[in-house]
């Protein structure tokens, strides 16, 4: 059973370009979490999917990020006209439902030039 | 709101001394603990969780952790290190109620180092 799949694991982008992060969750499972980590900051929550739906996106910076998850296909972050602050690494997690164990995949690691 | 402290961003053991790692965490309903490992470049492992259940958990590679209600601890532990445990521990929260169902709240992270 395959994991969860992030690509690419390595994103260079320049600042005012557009960051497209991409997790495919494991077989089975519906319910998909963007994390971030930051230098000196940990990991910190961003936004929780399951299929078609935004369930909680609380800790989604206002402007500039979105998230998505359809009906087939992958779950993408976008991240528009990057800055350097968001270089950073992003993992996505997978769990069957939401009081289940998450999956976390190997991250994309984005640096901002 | 729940929040996790792990005590000590820094561990250093010798190979075969115990392993302890602390952390606790604050949670206003009964909550759900888990422990995870990150190897450099990579992404995170599930080591073990505790959901209400027994207090004493035992995962993966050696590691157990207690689940304490009186102290709002959940320490990990592990009786004889091994250099392939060095990596970087974090302890996460998450509940079952409101808008935060299911969303993992970390602590800081530990790096655990193994002497040889």
């Amino acid at each position: 059973n395959a994991g969860v799949m992030q690509n690419p694991r390595h994103l260079v982008r320049r600042r005012g370009q557009e960051a497209r992060l991409r997790c495919s969750p494991m077989k089975g499972h519906s319910h998909v979490y963007w994390y971030r980590q930051l230098p000196e900051e940990g990991l910190k929550f961003m936004v929780y999917l399951q299929k078609e739906n935004i369930i909680d996106e609380s800790g989604m910076p206002k402007e500039r990020f979105s998230a998505e998850f359809p009906k087939e296909g992958p779950s993408i972050l976008r991240i528009q006209q990057v800055v350097r602050g968001d270089s950073a690494a992003y993992f996505c997690a997978s769990s069957v439902g939401m009081e289940n164990e998450q999956y976390f995949g190997p991250g994309t690691r984005l640096t901002v030039t | 709101a729940q929040s996790v402290t792990q005590l000590g961003s820094h561990v250093s053991v010798s190979e075969g001394a115990l392993v302890l790692l602390r952390c606790n965490y604050s949670s206003s309903v009964p909550p759900y603990l888990f422990w995870y490992v990150q190897y450099p470049n990579q992404g995170l492992q599930l080591l073990l969780k505790y959901t209400s259940a027994a207090t004493l958990v035992k995962g993966i590679n050696g590691f157990e952790a207690e689940f304490k209600k009186s102290e709002t601890s959940f320490h990990l532990t592990k009786p004889s290190a091994h250099m392939s445990d060095a990596a970087e521990y974090f302890c996460a929260v998450s509940y079952a109620g409101g808008t935060s169902y299911g969303k993992l709240t970390f602590g800081q992270g530990t790096i655990l180092t193994v002497h040889p």
